[in-house]
């Protein structure tokens, strides 16, 4: 099992330009999460997925739509960077088991929009 | 509005000694907390969980506080190693047992572990 995986692991773009970050998750999961962590502000929820062909929005949106392709993978797309997008951005997916659910991370991508 | 809080940014115990960490939660929906473990360039990893119907889960060194009266929960590590050095979430959730699950994260304690 390789978990979550993320591609890709670095990326730099200039404002204004487009990119979309990749998800995939071997797990059988439902459910599946878009974070974002700057310093000093924890992870904020981007969007997420609560089954395949439904997604919904978190914490903070603005700026990113998302696809849940199919119940493997979970894209983030940025259709115009901005230089606040500037971050690392954590893919996860949970395994629901009444009280004691679990969520998975994927090792994050870096990006940076000059 | 932070509805997680973990009011130490930095934390640095001796080899050996307890390391406490604390987390405050201001919804009273909350029903389940976890916290994760994170070492840089990767991404967190989970560490332990409890239930709002337990007051205390224990995992090895690790053991979780629950105090649903003042809002709070404690990870308490005995004994710190070095290799617990680490960022140190702690996060909640409303609705523990449905599909729409989400997760509150806290910024983060950067616990240092000294030889």
């Amino acid at each position: 099992n390789a978990g979550v995986t993320q591609t890709p692991k670095f990326q730099v773009l200039k404002t204004g330009q487009s990119m979309t970050l990749q998800c995939a998750q071997d797990m059988n999961h439902n459910s599946m999460y878009w974070y974002r962590q700057d310093p000093g502000m924890g992870l904020r929820l981007i969007y997420y997925s609560a089954s395949e062909g439904t997604t919904d929005k978190g914490e903070v949106p603005n700026g990113y739509n998302v696809s849940r392709l199919n119940k493997r993978e979970f894209s983030l797309r940025l259709e115009s960077a901005a230089p606040s997008q500037t971050s690392v951005y954590f893919c996860a997916s949970i395994r629901l088991a009444g009280a004691y659910n679990e969520q998975f991370f994927g090792p994050g991508t870096r990006l940076t929009v000059l | 509005d932070q509805q997680v809080k973990q009011n130490s940014p930095s934390l640095s115990v001796q080899e050996g000694r307890i390391s406490i960490l604390n987390c405050d939660y201001t919804n009273s929906m909350f029903d389940y907390f976890l916290w994760y473990k994170k070492y840089p360039a990767e991404g967190p990893t989970f560490l332990i969980s409890i239930s709002s119907i337990k007051d205390k889960n224990e995992d090895g060194r690790f053991t979780v506080f629950l105090n649903k009266s003042a809002k709070h929960l404690s990870l308490h590590i005995v004994p710190s190693q070095p290799g617990d050095s680490a960022v140190y979430f702690c996060a909640a959730s409303a609705n523990s047992g449905g599909s729409n699950y989400k997760l509150t994260f806290g910024k983060g304690t950067l616990l240092t572990v000294n030889p």
